[in-house]
């Protein structure tokens, strides 16, 4: 089984300040896919960023960049220059690469960014 | 299409009434996913389909809840003598296919009322 904590329930950040969400996971699998999903008030998950297990290289998309620390099982999201549309839920979720197919996701972090 | 398609968007009920959901994936999706978003809560799997078979039901909460996929396209969630307890947000999803390094796109979700 998998399991996903986001153990900030709510964030906020001044607009163009930089923000650190947090997540640790827990998984028996050697391979597997991390992502960060955001979710504005549109309802509509859209995904952020994605990370390969074996690829020790930290993920980055324009402002969003990961810090992930596979032994420590730690999977953490850093905005920069945060913008009033970064205000969302934010999810992590995990995927084995194998044979599960469930994305499991964390309880989600509230992010508001303040003008 | 161009995006993931569900409908309604919003559904408001009676407790005990029959209600159905429908996703459209994107063309090609071979993958299809529903999962539950109850309020202020991350994201609960429910079924997955690859093609028009449903190898994982496992999250299905109970035999209340089927889903049909057919012509390995559009797909349908029915909620049997729907409860209040049912009253979330149903988001579909959908994959070029199942393994892990497949990115989900999500719909916009449709919003489940029960009164």
């Amino acid at each position: 089984a998998q399991t996903v904590t986001q153990s900030q329930p709510e964030m906020s950040v001044q607009e163009a300040e930089t923000v650190t969400l947090s997540c640790t996971y827990d998984t028996s699998e050697s391979n597997y896919y991390l992502f960060w999903y955001k979710q504005p008030p549109s309802r509509q998950m859209i995904l952020v960023i994605r990370q390969e297990a074996y690829k020790q290289q930290n993920a980055t998309e324009n402002r969003f960049s990961v810090n992930f620390q596979k032994a420590a099982k730690s999977f953490s999201l850093k905005i920069s220059d945060s913008q009033l549309g970064d205000t969302a839920m934010y999810f992590c979720a995990i995927i084995s690469s194998g044979s599960a197919r469930q994305l499991t996701f964390g309880s989600g972090t509230q992010l508001t960014v303040l003008p | 299409g161009a995006g993931v398609s569900q409908s309604p968007s919003n559904k408001v009920t009676e407790k005990g009434k029959d209600v159905e959901l429908r996703c459209d994936p994107i063309s090609g999706h071979t993958a299809l996913y529903w999962y539950r978003q109850s309020l202020g809560q991350g994201l609960e799997f429910l079924i997955y389909f690859q093609g028009n078979s449903a190898p994982d039901k496992s999250g299905l909460p109970s035999d209340r809840f089927s889903a049909e996929r057919t012509g390995g396209s559009v797909s349908t969630l029915t909620i049997q003598r729907t409860q209040q307890e049912d009253s979330a947000v149903y988001l579909c999803a959908s994959s070029l296919g199942s393994s892990g390094a497949n990115v989900l796109t999500f719909g916009a979700g449709s919003r489940l009322t029960v009164l």
